[in-house]
């Protein structure tokens, strides 16, 4: 089955600093991975999504992540925060296989943006 | 473009109460979804759409929860009878096939 794993519940970073959000994943097969940012009260909305192309994505509001199959990984990453950053970030893989495209999304991380 | 359109977006009921939550998809989307959030997790798929046939509903609840797409386009989740535990947050997502999930903003069920 498979599953990720987000290290670290809450981030707080201070406006302008580097923003590095981990998530690790399981899969038996070349995952798809996705990146969502949900604030207070909305829905989830998309960042940015790997699919097997080019290992740095580039989502949007600057941020990126790597996907690295070494170390089982999808990192994102933001070079400089801005206030309106602060929300909950979820990393999710996409279910493989058939018509069942099911995302199993980890717990999220809350990204606290300090002036 | 008008994006995935959930209603209520509030409900409060008492526990063993029904309750219903009404998902409108992106015009020309076959696949939808429904998802429960629980408060500091991340959601969980409770059930997949394919036109108006499932394609996932292993981890829905059969004896309490249940859906329908009737004509393949808005869709219907209802909760009879409610427990405690049903509180949390019922994302609605509609995609192209593989393609991208967009979600709707959410019914907030809160079970008293």
């Amino acid at each position: 089955a498979q599953s990720v794993t987000q290290l670290g519940s809450h981030v707080s970073v201070s406006e302008g600093a580097l923003v590095l959000l981990r998530c690790n994943y399981s899969s038996s097969v070349p995952p798809y991975l996705f990146w969502y940012v949900q604030y207070p009260n909305q829905g989830l909305q998309l960042l940015l999504k790997y699919t097997s192309a080019a290992t740095l994505v580039k989502g949007i509001n600057g941020f990126e992540a790597e996907f690295k199959k070494s170390e089982t990984s999808f990192h994102l990453t933001k070079p400089s925060a801005h206030m309106s950053d602060a929300a909950e970030y979820f990393c999710a893989v996409r279910h493989s296989g058939g018509s069942n495209y099911k995302l199993t999304f980890g717990k999220g991380t809350l990204l606290t943006v300090n002036p | 473009e008008a994006g995935v359109a959930q209603s209520p977006r509030y409900k409060i009921i008492e526990k063993r109460q029904s309750v219903a939550f009404w998902c409108n998809p992106i015009s020309g989307h076959a696949t939808l979804y429904w998802y429960q959030q629980i408060l500091g997790q991340g959601p969980k798929l409770l059930i997949q759409f394919q036109n108006n046939g499932v394609v996932d509903d292993s981890q829905l609840p059969k004896d309490r929860f249940s859906a329908e797409r009737l004509k393949g386009v808005d869709s219907t989740l209802k909760i009879q009878p409610a427990k405690l535990e049903d509180s949390a947050v019922y994302l609605c997502a509609s995609s192209f096939s593989a393609d991208t999930q967009y979600f709707g903003p959410g019914t907030r069920l809160t079970v008293l």
